[in-house]
């Protein structure tokens, strides 16, 4: 597609139940990034995938996230258990390659979660 | 400490006028790399603007330049001849440690919102 899609693109669960949220992104990038946005704050990292390889995790706020990129396009960021502060939007983005300086990281339209 | 900051909330504009959003940022690394995004209301985050740490000269793309000063760690967006459309969330990021093999992700600042009045 033209740009990184990201599905659903609003999520309500009750408390304690598992979601999963899928990304999509441009076709032939190599980096895909997970971000989680608060109300009213900037996005904050949560992990990065080059190809398949999951390289930095280090912004998953507990083992309650779980993110994968098995075929090294489409990617899936489940949360188990979900507790209200996970409410959020979490933001998608890829580039071509993450070790180039100036590659900018294009975003998704992001999925509004909303935790009951 | 805040790696990124943007000490202004939120800002007001006059239509067809220029307007400075600042951006403060803190990192040891020698090279790394500055971006400004553009978050409308509905939520996508659009890329305006990149500055590389060894770029001698200030960005511009189209109405957006950038006023890099690496001694005062700070890189300000500027924006010329304000539309109505600019009306948004601007969020400073920053991609540190260019030459490690893995991560490169950004970090954000807490963002300004503009509007810009007819």
């Amino acid at each position: 597609g033209a740009g990184v899609s990201q599905s659903p693109r609003y999520k309500v669960a009750k408390r304690g139940q598992d979601v999963a949220l899928r990304c999509d992104p441009i076709s032939g990038h190599v980096s895909l990034f997970w971000y989680q946005q608060a109300l009213g704050q900037g996005p904050e990292f949560l992990t990065y995938f080059q190809n398949e390889a999951q390289l930095d995790k280090s912004g998953l706020p507990s083992d309650r996230f779980f993110a994968e990129r098995p075929e090294g396009s489409v990617s899936t960021l489940k949360i188990q258990r979900t507790q209200q502060e996970d409410s959020a939007v979490y933001l998608c983005a890829s580039s071509l390659w993450a070790g180039t300086s100036n590659q900018p990281q294009h975003f998704g339209d992001g999925t509004r979660l909303s935790i009951l | 400490a805040q790696k990124i900051t943007q000490t202004q909330p939120g800002m007001f504009v006059q239509e067809k006028e220029a307007v400075t959003l600042d951006c403060t940022y803190d990192t040891s690394d020698q090279s790394y790399g500055l971006f400004w995004y553009k978050q409308p209301s509905s939520g996508e985050m659009i890329f305006l603007i990149y500055q590389g740490s060894y770029d001698e000269q200030n960005a511009t793309e189209g109405r957006y330049s950038l006023n890099f000063q690496k001694a005062r760690k700070s890189a300000n967006l500027v924006i010329s001849a304000s539309q109505l459309g600019d009306s948004a969330m601007y969020f400073c990021a920053m991609r540190e440690g260019l030459v490690k093999a893995a991560g490169n992700k950004l970090t954000f600042g807490g963002g300004t919102r503009v509007l810009v009045k007819p």
